[in-house]
């Protein structure tokens, strides 16, 4: 999955810790959403971002999660004081900007987070 | 509330065969489809998409085709080979909104060499 750039790709917390994701789309690519992959299940949509601004966060945690996509830098998926049931896989995509309706999302590898 | 559901769990087929997985959708708003396919500590990967105005798309050896009055897809392989042997997702989406996506839980399709 070339392109959009996800790390690290495996993260161990301890509960009550902090969890940061970090990813990188797309060259070109100014839309980011961020997925959760619990384990035998299907990907889902947690939050979709443009640069500086969360247009849909519909699929996050009331508490404890938030994303960020700075003008400069990554967008961060952050996870505070982490519980065991936080422990999956997050995958970021990536979309451009022009004929979204037609241009499939890019994924990256994923983020694996462990909590110990 | 599963509005995107692969049914079929997992799937066996010869190489040289046909693989045919299935897609049942409940939201009437979808009307942009996809497939991904992944490989284990991978990203999911597309594969093939269709609009709603159509009811078949095909790209190489893979087929997708919308019934939409069943609100039913369906990705055909033809033929299997045993690099395809993966988790086959599906995907929906309303162009309208913000084209995020709604995944079934995946069929894992292993081809027999």
């Amino acid at each position: 999955n070339a392109g959009v750039m996800q790390n690290p790709r495996h993260l161990v917390r301890r509960r009550g810790q902090e969890a940061r994701l970090r990813c990188s789309p797309m060259k070109g690519h100014s839309h980011v959403y961020w997925y959760r992959q619990l384990p035998e299940e299907g990907l889902k949509f947690m939050v979709y971002l443009q640069k500086e601004n969360i247009i849909d966060e519909s699929g996050m945690p009331k508490e404890r999660f938030s994303a960020e996509f700075p003008k400069e830098g990554p967008s961060i998926l952050r996870i505070q004081q982490v519980v065991r049931g936080d422990s999956a896989a997050y995958f970021c995509a990536s979309s451009p900007q022009r004929d979204r309706g037609r241009q499939p999302q890019h994924f990256g590898d994923g983020t694996r987070l462990s909590i110990l | 509330d599963q509005q995107v559901k692969q049914n079929s769990p997992s799937l066996s087929v010869q190489e040289g065969r046909i693989s045919i997985l299935n897609c049942d959708y409940t939201n009437s708003m979808f009307d942009y489809f996809l497939w991904y396919k992944k490989y284990p500590a991978e990203g999911p990967t597309f594969l093939i998409s269709i609009s709603s105005i159509k009811d078949k798309n095909e790209d190489g050896r893979f087929t997708v085709f919308l019934n939409k009055s069943a609100k039913h897809l369906s990705l055909h392989i033809v033929p299997s080979q045993p690099g395809d042997s993966a988790v086959y997702f599906c995907a929906a989406t309303t162009t309208s909104g913000t084209y995020k996506y709604i995944f079934g839980t995946g069929t894992r399709l292993k081809v027999l060499a």
